[in-house]
């Protein structure tokens, strides 16, 4: 598609509920990265793709979460037993390249707010 | 951990006024530089890229010091529909090859009728 599609655009999750958020990239992008947006704006990087194969997960929570991307699916993020301090809006970019000039501009998806209660 | 800082504001201004917001970072590898825009919790969406000394847009000027690992984003005539969070974001890793982006916190810019 012509842009980055996130679902859902909200979830709301009991604590101790799994989480999973949906991210389709541009197409034609190569690369799928994903940050969670928490209160006063601090983004954190979580992990990123090369097509299906992971590119960087060095932001990745050791425990609770996952991600995948796998051919002619979206991609997704799956948090285990939720907490509290997960309620963020999650934001899944693509890009055609990771490194160089212009090519690796990342377009943003509309987010997934999680709330855990 | 490459750290990227920014003056949080508020910056609230009259329509018509000129306003910078300035940016450093720590990286000295990194080759690209961008500034997006937030409004109210929405995605970020890319104002301008920075890959040399500086870059024009219409009413956006966004300028490189490298050697002061400085970045700055000029907004002449301001509109109100500036009114938004502007992210200075810098790829980490050399030349940016890690991908990732390193965001700063954001500047706030309230523009005033």
């Amino acid at each position: 598609g012509e842009e980055v599609a996130q679902t859902p655009k909200h979830l709301v999750r009991g604590e101790g509920q799994k989480a999973k958020l949906y991210c389709a990239p541009i197409k034609g992008h190569s690369y799928v990265f994903w940050y969670q947006q928490v209160l006063k704006n601090e983004f954190k990087f979580l992990i990123s793709f090369q097509n299906e194969n992971v590119f960087d997960e060095t932001g990745m929570p050791k425990e609770r979460f996952s991600a995948k991307c796998l051919p002619n699916s979206p991609c997704s993020l799956e948090i285990q037993a939720t907490k509290l301090e997960d309620s963020a809006v999650y934001f899944c970019a693509s890009s055609q390249l990771a490194g160089g000039a212009t090519k690796n501009i990342q377009y943003f998806g509309a987010g997934t707010r999680l709330s855990v209660l | 951990r490459k750290e990227v800082e920014q003056d949080p504001g508020p910056f609230n201004v009259p329509e018509g006024a000129t306003v910078a917001f300035n940016c450093t970072y720590s990286n000295s590898a990194s080759q690209s530089f961008f500034w997006y825009r937030q409004d109210c919790r929405k995605e970020p969406k890319l104002l301008m890229s920075v890959y040399s000394s500086g870059n024009e847009d219409g009413r956006f000027t966004a300028q490189l010091n490298r050697a002061s690992q400085y970045i700055s984003l000029l907004i002449r005539d301001s509109k109100l529909s500036d009114s938004a969070t502007y992210l200075c974001v810098v790829p980490e890793g050399y030349g940016g090859s890690q991908g990732n982006l390193i965001f700063g916190k954001g500047t706030k810019l309230s523009v005033k009728p």
